[in-house]
C-alpha cells in the first residue's frame, strides 16, 4: 500500500523556526494535508497544498512541496511554546473514492 | 455548526462486552471514516463509508462493524472487546470527491479502555 514517512521527533528552541519533514509514495496525490494534534485533543487541519503547487504560506506556516522527490515539508516561523504537539502529513488522491494515509506523526517540542 | 460529534468521551469496558461508540456530522459530508490511535502507530483506519448505505474495511476492520442508514450518523460497534482494542478512536468526515481541499474533520475521540 501507499506510505508516508515522518520523523518521529523534533526540538527547537522558541523563536527559531521549525521544520517537519515528510515523504510520502503515491504518485496519484492529489491533496497534502499537515495536521496538528495537541495533548489529549483531536486532529485539528492547520493546511494543505494541491498537487500541482509547490508552495503555499499561511501566515506562520509555509509549506514546501516536491513532487518529483515526493516530499513535504512544513516551516514554522518564530516558534512558539503554544506549538509544542504532534504534526501529521497525510495525503490522498482525488479519483474515486481515497482514503487519507496518515504519517505516523512527529512531536515538536518547544523550549523556552 | 457542531462539526463532529462523538459519544462518549471516555468508556471502560470488560472483556467480552460489546458496546457502540456514537458519530455524527452536521456538514452534509459524504465521506465518513473512523481511526484509531495507538502510541507509535498514528492513525489506522478501521472502516469507512461514502454515503448513506455504502461501507468499506480499512487496515484494521476485525473486531468492529459499521453501518451508515444516514448521512449523519455512522457508529462504530465492537462485537466483543478484548484489551488489544484499547485506544483512542477518532471519527472522521470529509466533503467527497471534487470537492476543492476535500479537508476531513476529526472529532474529538473517545477513550476507551479494555480490561
Amino acid at each position: 500500500g501507499e506510505d508516508v514517512e515522518q520523523s518521529l521527533f523534533l526540538s527547537v528552541r522558541e523563536g527559531d523556526s521549525s521544520v517537519i519533514n515528510c515523504t510520502y509514495t503515491d504518485s496519484s496525490s492529489t491533496y497534502l494535508y499537515w495536521y496538528k494534534q495537541e495533548p489529549g485533543a483531536g486532529l485539528q487541519l492547520l493546511t494543505y497544498i494541491f498537487s500541482n503547487m509547490d508552495m503555499k504560506q499561511d501566515q506562520r506556516l509555509t509549506v514546501l512541496l516536491n513532487k518529483k522527490d515526493k516530499h513535504l515539508s512544513l516551516r514554522i516561523a518564530d516558534t512558539q511554546t503554544g506549538d509544542s504537539a504532534i504534526y501529521f502529513c497525510a495525503e490522498t488522491s482525488d479519483s474515486g473514492y481515497s482514503t487519507l494515509t496518515f504519517g505516523k506523526g512527529t512531536m515538536l517540542l518547544v523550549s523556552p | 455548526n457542531a462539526g463532529v460529534t462523538q459519544t462518549p468521551k471516555f468508556q471502560v469496558l470488560k472483556t467480552g462486552q460489546s458496546m457502540t461508540l456514537q458519530c455524527a456530522q452536521d456538514m452534509n459530508h459524504e465521506y465518513m471514516s473512523w481511526y484509531r490511535q495507538d502510541p507509535g502507530m498514528g492513525l489506522r483506519l478501521i472502516h469507512y463509508s461514502v454515503g448513506a448505505g455504502i461501507t468499506d474495511q480499512g487496515e484494521v476492520p476485525n473486531g468492529y462493524n459499521v453501518s451508515r442508514s444516514t448521512t449523519e450518523d455512522f457508529p462504530l460497534r465492537l462485537l466483543s472487546a478484548a484489551p488489544s482494542q484499547t485506544s483512542v478512536y477518532f471519527c472522521a468526515s470529509r466533503p467527497g470527491q471534487g470537492v476543492v481541499g476535500n479537508e476531513q474533520f476529526f472529532g474529538p475521540g473517545t477513550r476507551l479502555t479494555v480490561l
